[in-house]
């Protein structure tokens, strides 16, 4: 069964620190790996989206990685801001009509002043 | 773009009820995903359709739901009867044709449903 395992569930950060999450997935056969950022009561927004022969990929603050020998993906957060407490949600894409989609837990964070 | 947009927002209803929501997808985008969200299961995907067309609809949790996407920028998801265990954030989202991106999807607002 294709599963996305995300660590830790949830985090506490101090603004401006630095904090990065994890995520193990067993989607085969790959086809691509994004993250989402989620607000409270808001809908998810992608922050990065790579495929196979990608593996790292940044937007801002955000930097993504991907090892697909491991099957591991880590989303780094630089300089946290108050503005990224939300839920990270990693999401593979599985290689097939429709590129069906199995989606992770999820990370909270929380950044504090 | 004003986005996807989904309506309503809020939705209070008795067990038994049937309920109905909207989502009408971006301009030019022919993928669209129903979601439902829970604190116990996170995302899941319900169903979605390419050019109007129910593709996979195995995450559909019962004969009482059902979709519609009567065209390519209008659908429903309706759940008839509903029950306390229904109760979720529903997100619709969109994606552009596949051989023009990546298919990234853009999500809605979402519709908090709460069965009373």
């Amino acid at each position: 069964k294709n599963q996305v395992e995300q660590s830790p569930q949830s985090l506490i950060i101090l603004e401006g620190k630095n904090c990065t999450l994890q995520c193990n997935y067993t989607v085969s056969p790959f086809s691509n790996l994004r993250w989402y950022k989620q607000d409270t009561g808001r809908g998810p927004v992608s922050l990065t989206i790579m495929t196979f022969s990608e593996n790292t990929k940044s937007n801002g603050r955000y930097t993504a990685t991907l090892d697909a020998d491991t099957k591991q993906s880590s989303l780094h957060i630089t300089a946290s801001q108050l503005s990224d407490s939300a839920s990270y949600i990693c999401v593979v894409s599985e290689k097939a009509a429709g590129n069906k989609l199995t989606f992770g837990g999820g990370t909270r964070v929380l950044v504090k002043p | 773009d004003a986005g996807v947009i989904q309506s309503p927002r809020h939705e209070v209803t008795e067990m038994g009820q049937e309920v109905t929501l909207r989502c009408k997808p971006i301009s030019g985008h022919d993928y669209l995903f129903w979601y439902r969200q829970t604190m116990m299961r996170g995302l899941e995907l319900l169903i979605y359709f390419n050019n109007n067309v129910p593709i996979d609809d195995s995450g559909m949790p019962e004969d009482r739901f059902s979709a519609k996407m009567p065209n390519a920028s209008f659908s429903t998801l309706k759940i008839q009867p509903s029950e306390p265990r229904d109760s979720a954030v529903y997100f619709c989202a969109s994606s552009p044709p596949s051989h023009l991106s990546t298919d990234t999807q853009y999500f809605g607002p979402g519709t908090r449903l709460t069965v009373l």
